[in-house]
Protein backbone atom coordinates (compact mmCIF):
# COMPACT_ATOMS: atom_id res chain seq x y z
CA UNK A 1 0.00 0.00 0.00
CA UNK A 2 0.92 3.63 -0.78
CA UNK A 3 1.70 5.87 1.85
CA UNK A 4 -0.06 8.57 0.01
CA UNK A 5 -3.73 7.69 -1.91
CA UNK A 6 -5.61 9.59 -3.75
CA UNK A 7 -8.88 9.21 -4.93
CA UNK A 8 -10.22 9.06 -7.50
CA UNK A 9 -7.60 8.77 -10.45
CA UNK A 10 -9.46 9.60 -12.86
CA UNK A 11 -12.45 12.22 -12.80
CA UNK A 12 -14.74 14.19 -15.30
CA UNK A 13 -17.33 16.75 -14.70
CA UNK A 14 -18.97 18.67 -16.47
CA UNK A 15 -18.59 22.72 -16.04
CA UNK A 16 -20.19 24.18 -12.70
CA UNK A 17 -19.87 21.03 -11.30
CA UNK A 18 -18.16 20.84 -7.66
CA UNK A 19 -15.42 18.79 -7.30
CA UNK A 20 -14.00 16.94 -4.53
CA UNK A 21 -10.89 15.38 -4.62
CA UNK A 22 -9.46 13.42 -1.62
CA UNK A 23 -6.21 12.23 -0.18
CA UNK A 24 -5.06 9.91 2.67
CA UNK A 25 -1.82 9.06 3.94
CA UNK A 26 -0.81 6.70 6.61
CA UNK A 27 2.57 8.57 7.54
CA UNK A 28 3.23 10.78 10.38
CA UNK A 29 3.50 14.37 8.99
CA UNK A 30 4.29 17.76 9.21
CA UNK A 31 2.30 19.36 6.64
CA UNK A 32 0.42 18.68 3.51
CA UNK A 33 0.49 20.22 -0.11
CA UNK A 34 -1.93 19.68 -3.13
CA UNK A 35 -0.65 20.45 -6.24
CA UNK A 36 -1.05 21.42 -9.67
CA UNK A 37 0.39 19.93 -12.92
CA UNK A 38 -0.37 21.25 -16.51
CA UNK A 39 -0.22 18.90 -19.74
CA UNK A 40 2.45 20.88 -20.62
CA UNK A 41 4.00 19.67 -17.79
CA UNK A 42 4.82 22.51 -15.20
CA UNK A 43 3.81 21.87 -11.80
CA UNK A 44 2.17 24.54 -9.46
CA UNK A 45 1.67 25.02 -5.65
CA UNK A 46 -1.86 25.53 -4.33
CA UNK A 47 -1.79 25.38 -0.96
CA UNK A 48 0.21 23.51 2.00
CA UNK A 49 -1.36 23.30 4.79
CA UNK A 50 -0.55 21.74 8.41
CA UNK A 51 -4.94 21.70 10.33
CA UNK A 52 -7.92 23.26 9.26
CA UNK A 53 -8.90 25.14 6.12
CA UNK A 54 -7.75 27.59 3.01
CA UNK A 55 -8.87 28.73 0.84
CA UNK A 56 -8.04 30.38 -2.65
CA UNK A 57 -10.75 31.80 -5.38
CA UNK A 58 -12.60 28.89 -6.18
CA UNK A 59 -10.54 26.58 -4.52
CA UNK A 60 -10.60 24.96 -0.56
CA UNK A 61 -8.44 22.69 0.91
CA UNK A 62 -9.00 20.49 4.07
CA UNK A 63 -7.20 18.75 6.16
CA UNK A 64 -8.19 16.40 9.24
CA UNK A 65 -4.95 15.35 10.77
CA UNK A 66 -6.53 12.79 13.37
CA UNK A 67 -7.87 10.79 10.16
CA UNK A 68 -4.95 11.26 8.09
CA UNK A 69 -7.24 12.78 5.32
CA UNK A 70 -7.20 16.10 3.37
CA UNK A 71 -9.96 17.36 0.66
CA UNK A 72 -9.49 19.33 -2.67
CA UNK A 73 -12.63 20.99 -3.75
CA UNK A 74 -12.90 22.65 -6.60
CA UNK A 75 -16.50 25.18 -6.88
CA UNK A 76 -18.04 26.15 -10.31
CA UNK A 77 -15.35 24.03 -12.01
CA UNK A 78 -14.08 25.23 -15.28
CA UNK A 79 -12.35 23.38 -18.56
CA UNK A 80 -9.18 25.66 -17.58
CA UNK A 81 -8.83 23.23 -14.54
CA UNK A 82 -8.35 20.40 -16.41
CA UNK A 83 -4.91 19.11 -14.94
CA UNK A 84 -3.48 16.47 -13.07
CA UNK A 85 -3.97 16.99 -8.64
CA UNK A 86 -1.16 16.12 -6.74
CA UNK A 87 -1.05 15.42 -3.04
CA UNK A 88 1.87 15.20 -1.60
CA UNK A 89 3.06 14.94 2.23
CA UNK A 90 6.49 16.46 4.22
CA UNK A 91 6.76 13.02 6.33
CA UNK A 92 7.55 14.30 10.30
CA UNK A 93 10.64 14.26 11.77
CA UNK A 94 13.75 11.56 11.68
CA UNK A 95 16.07 11.42 8.43
CA UNK A 96 13.13 11.77 6.60
CA UNK A 97 12.31 15.01 7.57
CA UNK A 98 11.43 17.35 4.44
CA UNK A 99 11.33 14.82 2.72
CA UNK A 100 7.78 14.91 0.16
CA UNK A 101 5.94 11.50 -0.68
CA UNK A 102 3.56 12.04 -3.19
CA UNK A 103 0.52 10.88 -4.11
CA UNK A 104 -0.34 9.00 -7.87
CA UNK A 105 -2.78 12.19 -9.06
CA UNK A 106 -5.98 12.28 -10.21
CA UNK A 107 -6.72 13.19 -13.82
CA UNK A 108 -9.39 15.77 -14.17
CA UNK A 109 -10.83 16.55 -17.40
CA UNK A 110 -13.97 19.51 -17.28
CA UNK A 111 -15.89 19.44 -20.22
CA UNK A 112 -17.75 22.70 -20.96
CA UNK B 1 6.48 31.98 -13.38
CA UNK B 2 7.47 30.58 -10.17
CA UNK B 3 11.23 32.17 -10.16
CA UNK B 4 12.75 29.06 -10.37
CA UNK B 5 14.93 27.91 -13.25
CA UNK B 6 16.19 24.73 -14.90
CA UNK B 7 18.50 24.07 -17.82
CA UNK B 8 18.57 22.53 -20.31
CA UNK B 9 14.75 22.23 -20.77
CA UNK B 10 15.07 18.90 -23.26
CA UNK B 11 18.48 16.63 -22.97
CA UNK B 12 18.73 13.65 -25.15
CA UNK B 13 21.71 11.50 -24.92
CA UNK B 14 22.55 7.88 -25.55
CA UNK B 15 23.02 5.05 -22.92
CA UNK B 16 26.35 5.00 -20.98
CA UNK B 17 26.69 8.48 -20.79
CA UNK B 18 26.64 11.17 -18.00
CA UNK B 19 24.54 14.61 -18.03
CA UNK B 20 24.46 17.47 -15.65
CA UNK B 21 20.90 19.16 -14.60
CA UNK B 22 20.87 22.51 -13.43
CA UNK B 23 18.84 24.30 -11.19
CA UNK B 24 18.63 27.75 -9.53
CA UNK B 25 16.67 28.43 -6.63
CA UNK B 26 14.23 31.89 -6.16
CA UNK B 27 16.10 34.44 -4.66
CA UNK B 28 16.31 33.94 -1.16
CA UNK B 29 15.38 30.14 -0.83
CA UNK B 30 17.86 28.39 0.92
CA UNK B 31 16.30 24.89 0.16
CA UNK B 32 17.04 22.75 -3.56
CA UNK B 33 14.56 19.43 -3.71
CA UNK B 34 15.41 17.05 -6.64
CA UNK B 35 12.59 15.16 -7.97
CA UNK B 36 11.96 12.24 -10.97
CA UNK B 37 8.49 12.07 -12.83
CA UNK B 38 8.54 9.07 -14.90
CA UNK B 39 5.73 7.72 -17.06
CA UNK B 40 5.45 4.39 -14.86
CA UNK B 41 6.81 5.86 -11.30
CA UNK B 42 4.92 9.52 -11.06
CA UNK B 43 6.52 11.71 -8.97
CA UNK B 44 9.80 10.27 -7.01
CA UNK B 45 12.13 12.50 -4.72
CA UNK B 46 15.37 11.99 -4.93
CA UNK B 47 17.78 14.57 -3.01
CA UNK B 48 17.38 17.92 -0.71
CA UNK B 49 20.24 20.69 0.08
CA UNK B 50 19.51 23.09 2.68
CA UNK B 51 22.48 26.03 2.36
CA UNK B 52 24.72 23.45 0.39
CA UNK B 53 24.25 20.73 3.07
CA UNK B 54 22.72 17.45 2.36
CA UNK B 55 19.65 17.16 4.57
CA UNK B 56 17.43 14.53 3.27
CA UNK B 57 17.83 11.28 0.77
CA UNK B 58 14.80 9.40 -1.21
CA UNK B 59 15.14 6.92 -4.03
CA UNK B 60 18.62 8.33 -5.58
CA UNK B 61 20.69 6.09 -7.76
CA UNK B 62 24.18 5.65 -6.53
CA UNK B 63 24.74 6.46 -10.25
CA UNK B 64 23.39 10.12 -9.26
CA UNK B 65 24.57 12.41 -7.65
CA UNK B 66 23.72 16.32 -6.66
CA UNK B 67 25.32 19.49 -4.98
CA UNK B 68 24.65 22.82 -3.82
CA UNK B 69 26.94 25.34 -4.66
CA UNK B 70 27.88 28.45 -2.34
CA UNK B 71 25.37 30.69 -4.96
CA UNK B 72 22.44 28.01 -4.48
CA UNK B 73 22.38 26.94 -7.19
CA UNK B 74 22.21 23.31 -7.64
CA UNK B 75 23.49 20.64 -9.93
CA UNK B 76 22.08 16.94 -10.23
CA UNK B 77 24.40 14.69 -12.17
CA UNK B 78 23.14 11.53 -13.70
CA UNK B 79 26.20 9.02 -14.94
CA UNK B 80 26.11 5.51 -16.94
CA UNK B 81 23.12 6.17 -18.05
CA UNK B 82 19.84 3.70 -18.85
CA UNK B 83 16.92 3.61 -21.04
CA UNK B 84 14.54 3.63 -17.72
CA UNK B 85 16.50 7.47 -16.75
CA UNK B 86 14.16 8.99 -19.51
CA UNK B 87 11.86 10.86 -17.37
CA UNK B 88 10.69 14.94 -16.73
CA UNK B 89 12.97 15.59 -13.28
CA UNK B 90 12.34 19.01 -11.31
CA UNK B 91 13.51 21.16 -9.04
CA UNK B 92 11.92 22.96 -6.16
CA UNK B 93 13.09 25.90 -3.72
CA UNK B 94 11.90 26.59 -0.17
CA UNK B 95 12.88 29.30 1.65
CA UNK B 96 13.58 26.74 4.98
CA UNK B 97 14.26 23.40 5.08
CA UNK B 98 10.41 22.44 4.96
CA UNK B 99 8.07 25.04 3.56
CA UNK B 100 6.12 25.47 0.10
CA UNK B 101 7.23 24.23 -2.82
CA UNK B 102 7.95 26.42 -5.48
CA UNK B 103 8.65 23.62 -8.74
CA UNK B 104 11.07 25.04 -11.87
CA UNK B 105 9.78 24.08 -15.31
CA UNK B 106 11.65 21.27 -15.85
CA UNK B 107 14.06 19.35 -17.76
CA UNK B 108 12.79 16.44 -20.11
CA UNK B 109 15.77 13.60 -20.18
CA UNK B 110 15.61 11.09 -23.13
CA UNK B 111 18.03 8.18 -23.27
CA UNK B 112 18.30 6.34 -26.71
Amino acid sequence: KNEVEQSPQNLTAQEGEFITINCSYSVGISALHWLQQHPGGGIVSLFMLSSGKKKHGRLIATINIQEKHSSLHITASHPRDSAVYICAVFNAGGTSYGKLTFGQGTILTVHP
Amino acid sequence: DSGVTQTPKHLITATGQRVTLRCSPRSGDLSVYWYQQSLDQGLQFLIQYYNGEERAKGNILERFSAQQFPDLHSELNLSSLELGDSALYFCASTMGQVGEQFFGPGTRLTVL
